[in-house]
């Protein structure tokens, strides 16, 4: 089946520890899109990042750091620094097929 | 503010109503997209216009229906209510068509509760 997997449901860290949220996704497409989103407390959803499957380059914006890894299906999403206001759900999604399938979500919680 | 706006922000009815939720874009998106967010089923896309026609489709149910009028607002129809339809309805929108091709602007969510 065509999916995608969060594997961490919850992880916490302290102000300014570095972390690593983890996404896998299996599809039997050859071009499709991976996609990140936050979703704070507040409740809105914030799009992060849009990678094609042909662009295997990573991508840095700020504290913010995607790698992307065809070989293994997997498009992770590390927060270098991290600061209280990045706790939120985050989620990875993939195009696949005609659908738009996303993972569960990893609740992120920074400590103080 | 992402410049989309959703109304109602809540909503609360009973079993086998009927509801409409209503979206409009940000100022030149032609694309809306509509998501439903639960605790049962997580975040899922339902369906995609783009300038008034259906573009994509998710996992919407055949109670459920959309449209994308002239001025590019869209609604969401929701009938036979049931209470797993109990949920956060998201809009969002986009500029181009190419479904998922672009980067998306979501609204404030309409919080539908189903008695």
């Amino acid at each position: 089946a065509q999916k995608v997997t969060q594997a961490q449901t919850e992880i916490s860290v302290v102000e300014k520890e570095d972390v690593t949220l983890d996404c896998v996704y299996e599809t039997r497409d050859t071009t499709y899109y991976l996609f990140w989103y936050k979703q704070p407390p507040s409740g809105e959803l914030v799009f992060l990042i849009r990678r094609n499957s042909f662009d295997e380059q990573n991508e840095i914006s700020g504290r913010y750091s995607w790698n992307f890894q065809k070989s293994t299906s997997s498009f992770n999403f590390t927060i270098t620094a991290s600061q209280v206001v990045d706790s939120a759900v985050y989620f990875c999604a993939s195009t696949l097929g005609e659908n738009f399938v996303f993972g569960p979500g990893t609740r992120l919680s920074v400590l103080p | 503010d992402s410049g989309v706006t959703q109304t109602p922000k809540h909503l609360i009815t009973a079993t086998g109503q009927r509801v409409t939720l209503r979206c409009s874009p940000r100022s030149g998106d032609l694309s809306v997209y509509w998501y439903q967010q639960s605790l049962d089923q997580g975040l899922q896309f339902l369906i995609q216009y783009y300038n008034g026609e259906e573009r994509a489709k998710g996992n919407i149910l055949e109670r459920f229906s959309a449209q994308q009028f002239p001025d590019l607002h869209s609604e969401l129809n929701l009938s036979s209510l049931e209470l797993g339809d109990s949920a956060l309805y998201f809009c969002a929108s986009s500029v181009g068509g190419l479904a998922f091709n672009n980067e998306q602007f979501f609204g404030p969510g309409t919080r539908l509760t189903v008695l």
